[in-house]
Order: C-alpha cells, then structure tokens, then sequence
C-alpha cells in the first residue's frame, strides 16, 4: 500500500491564483481530512470527510473548497490565494480505528 | 483552543527514559487520550492512545492519572531518532478524521 499520497509537494503562486492540492488513499478509509500547519504551530483542520459526498468544515475552512466524489481522492481548492494560506497542508484518513494516517505534506509558497 | 497542554520544550540523553507530560484537566468521559509524533516537518504519526487504563506498545507507554485529568508518555530507551514534536490529543469517541493539535512538545535526545 502506497498510503496517504499528496501532490505537489511544492508549490509556489502568486495572489489571486487558483490551485487544487490532490490527496489520494489506497486503504479505502472513509474518514478523510485536511490540514494546515504555519511555522511553529500545531496542526489545524481545515476540512474534513466522512465519506464519498459527504464533507464538513474544520476549524480554519475560510477560502478552500472540497470536494469526495471518490472513497479514494480528496482534493482541496484555493480559490483564489492570498499570502496568509503560505503554509504546509497535510492530508489523513482513517477508517473507524484508532490511527489517523498522514500523507508527506505539501509546502505552500504565495507571494 | 487546544484541550490539552503541554511543556513546550524537553531534552532528554540518549539511551534514558523521556517522560512527556500532558494536562487535560477538562476531558469527558468519552474522550480518549491520543499521543502523536512529528519528525522534522513530515506528516505526524501514531504513537499511542488510552482511555483510561495504561497502555504500552512497541513505542512507548502511557500512563494516565485516575482521575483522568493528566497522562505521561514514557518513550524507556529514547534514541537520536526519536527527536521530533510530540503532540497529545484528546478526541471523542466518534470524532473520526477530526484532530485538534496544540503546539506539542518538542524533544531533543542528545548523545
């Protein structure tokens, strides 16, 4: 199993461009998440899933969209960027046990 | 904010027992008692969780107070690998996918 997969793993865009962060899982997990993380900090959730078609805001859901048509994918939207979403998103899943598995992190640059 | 807290920072010798305090003086009775690790900037990883009896594993063990107000980690060896943040979580029985980081602890095992 490949795990918890993210792509890119860096990215660098100027204000006001568009992106989508992809996450993929091959252990048919239900529960997918996304996270940021800035400098220093913990991690917080951004938005979360509980299965294909169905998603919730986290704590920090302000200018990102998702979206889980796949058991398997779950993509996050900057809709337009802006300096402050400069940081390091990681996704995760989990089925209803006890260990949230973690993808690489994909380290965010917006100018 | 946060429903845990930790000291921000430790040191420990390699080859010694690290032992990794946690408060979580307000948690319900139907929260368990996760503990994390993130090792420089990759996705974090599982490393124990308890409700309220002791728990050990191939990693580490955990111990938590009676009263379930405060737990300890215990890594019995600590090595150079073992350097990281170490994050303790406390999470609701059915809050799958949602994790609530504080700022962890970060440990140094020195040589």
């Amino acid at each position: 199993n490949a795990g918890v997969t993210q792509t890119p793993k860096f990215q660098v865009l100027k204000t006001g461009q568009s992106m989508t962060l992809q996450c993929a899982q091959d252990m048919n997990h239900e529960y997918m998440s996304w996270y940021r993380q800035d400098p220093g900090m913990g991690l917080r959730l951004i938005h979360y899933s509980v299965g294909a078609g169905i998603t919730d805001q986290g704590e920090v859901p302000n200018g990102y969209n998702v979206s889980r048509s796949t058991t398997e994918d779950f993509p996050l939207r900057l809709l337009s960027a802006a300096p402050s979403q400069t940081s390091v998103y990681f996704c995760a899943s989990t089925d209803r046990g006890d260990t949230q598995y973690f993808g690489p992190g994909t380290r965010l640059t917006v100018l | 904010d946060a429903k845990t807290t930790q000291p921000p920072s430790m040191d420990c010798a390699e080859g010694r027992a690290a032992n990794l305090p946690c408060n979580h003086s307000t948690i319900s009775g139907n929260e368990y008692v996760y503990w994390y690790r993130q090792i420089h900037s990759q996705g974090p990883q599982y490393i124990i969780h308890g409700l309220k009896n002791n728990e050990t594993n191939e990693m580490a063990s955990l111990i938590i107070t009676e009263d379930r107000k405060s737990s300890t980690l215990i890594l019995p060896h600590a090595t150079l690998r073992d350097t990281a943040v170490y994050y303790c979580i406390v999470r609701a029985t059915d809050s799958w996918g949602k994790l609530q980081f504080g700022a962890g602890t970060q440990v140094v095992v020195t040589p």
